[in-house]
């Protein structure tokens, strides 16, 4: 069964400092690899894809087969950066299994 | 509007109570989902209809009856429910289930449930 794993429930930094948070996922086929966020009060909503291979927001993610993992990253974190991110499987179902989720803080 | 819309925003509902969750979506697509996030837990899928039929249901309660009358509109009918099914019910579309590549999916702002 696959399964996508968060392992930081809440991840605090300073404006300016990177930024990572960190996806692993376990899945026996070829996997397809989503970031969503969720601003405080707005809907959840796709931040990136990693069959794009794009940048959004100066987020980037890149898929680490060797190591299962689909880090989330950005150099100099914002303010408006403060939100829920959830890093997503899709799967043989065509289905997508969220990880727990990370609350990301940045502090002025 | 455009995109996914839900109604309730907000819903507070004794456990003796009925009522029902709307979702509607504007984006043309032929799959609906209904999601439950909980407090302390991953997103967890419900129901999933595509075409307006249900291809999915994970172990759900029957106290939680989806109903897709087309493929725009998704209702979740609540009936007795208990204080651990409140949660936040996110709904979601996408273009076609079983398109043979990846399929984004959308999401609703969700309803936030409170069960007295």
């Amino acid at each position: 069964a696959q399964r996508v794993t968060q392992p930081e429930k809440l991840l605090s930094v300073f404006k300016g400092a990177p930024v990572e948070l960190k996806c692993n996922y376990s899945y026996s086929g070829s996997p397809e690899l989503f970031w969503y966020v969720q601003y405080s009060r707005q809907r959840l909503q796709l931040l990136l894809r990693h069959i794009s291979r794009e940048s959004i927001k100066g987020f980037t993610a890149d898929l680490n087969k060797g190591e299962t993992s689909f880090h989330l990253k950005k150099p100099f974190a914002q303010e408006e950066d403060s939100a829920m991110y959830y890093c997503a499987l899709f799967n043989a179902g065509n289905m997508l299994t969220f990880g727990g989720g990370t609350r990301l803080m940045v502090k002025p | 509007e455009t995109g996914v819309t839900q109604t309730p925003r907000h819903l507070v509902m004794g456990m003796t109570n009925k009522k029902s969750l709307k979702c509607e979506q504007h984006l043309g697509h032929n799959a609906m989902y209904w999601y439950k996030q909980s407090a302390k837990k991953p997103l967890e899928l419900m129901f999933v209809y595509s075409l307006e039929e249900r291809v999915e249901n994970n172990s759900v309660p029957s106290r939680f009856s989806p109903e897709c009358p087309n493929s725009s509109h998704l209702f979740l009918h609540l009936h007795t429910l208990q204080p651990e099914d409140s949660a936040l019910y996110l709904c979601a579309s996408s273009q076609d289930r079983l398109a043979g590549v990846t399929d984004t999916q959308y999401f609703g702002p969700g309803t936030r449930l409170t069960v007295l």
